[in-house]
């Protein structure tokens, strides 16, 4: 890995609550996409984002979820009155062009309890 | 029907076997990626292909866009070679990734 860096990297709420999970792309990445991983199930896309702008929020569900990649500072997964589906690890890449090399982090692991 | 399949889904060798995993994909694709998983742990990139064949050590991956299909081979397998890979392909709009369902790895001393 050349960088990506998530955090935290286990975080546990308690349903009803709110969880914000951090992605901090490779030095001069401006592309940086979300996945989840449910478990027993593989990789699934969430959203694409380049900084300041949502590009492709297809694969996000439509309540409770929301993303960010600001034009300081990290991208923000936001997920509003958690529930116990959302239980799953959450990963982001970087890339500095969308035709490039994706570079992954090691993941959020979000429980809810 | 996925984008991306992947076989075998499980697969057990002995050290120093070599090893073929399988991805066929359905999309249109500007680049391949095969990515290593390790229990609990995070995800590394091992290749990005468009095209052709790539080496890394004991790792090689190919790719034949017109068959749409890609392989990764490891050679000289190892126990620490155990993991989960996974095929990823870059849809050619360029804004999703289509994932296989992974290849659980375990390869015995």
């Amino acid at each position: 890995n050349a960088g990506v860096m998530q955090n935290p990297r286990h975080l546990v709420r308690r349903r009803g609550q709110e969880a914000r999970l951090r992605c901090s792309p490779v030095k001069g990445h401006s592309h940086v996409y979300w996945y989840r991983q449910l478990p027993e199930e593989g990789l699934k896309f969430m959203v694409y984002l380049q900084k300041e702008n949502i590009i492709d929020e297809s694969g996000m569900p439509k309540e409770r979820f929301s993303a960010e990649f600001p034009k300081e500072g990290p991208s923000i997964l936001r997920i509003q009155q958690v529930v116990r589906g959302d239980s799953a690890a959450y990963f982001c890449a970087s890339s500095w062009d969308m035709k490039a090399e994706a570079f992954f982090g090691q993941g959020t692991r979000l429980t809810v309890v | 029907k996925n984008e991306v399949e992947q076989s075998p889904q499980n697969l057990t060798a002995q050290e120093g076997e070599f090893i073929t995993i399988n991805c066929s994909y359905s999309v249109g694709i500007s680049a391949l990626h095969w990515l290593q998983q390790h229990p609990g742990g995070g995800i590394v990139s091992l290749f990005m292909l468009s095209s052709g064949k790539k080496k890394h050590g004991r790792l090689i991956a190919t790719i034949n866009i017109q068959e749409k299909h890609s392989s990764l081979h490891i050679t000289a397998s190892h126990p620490r070679d155990s993991a989960v890979y996974i095929c990823a392909v870059r849809s050619n709009t360029g804004n999703q990734f289509y994932f296989g369902t992974g290849t659980s790895l375990t390869v015995i001393p």
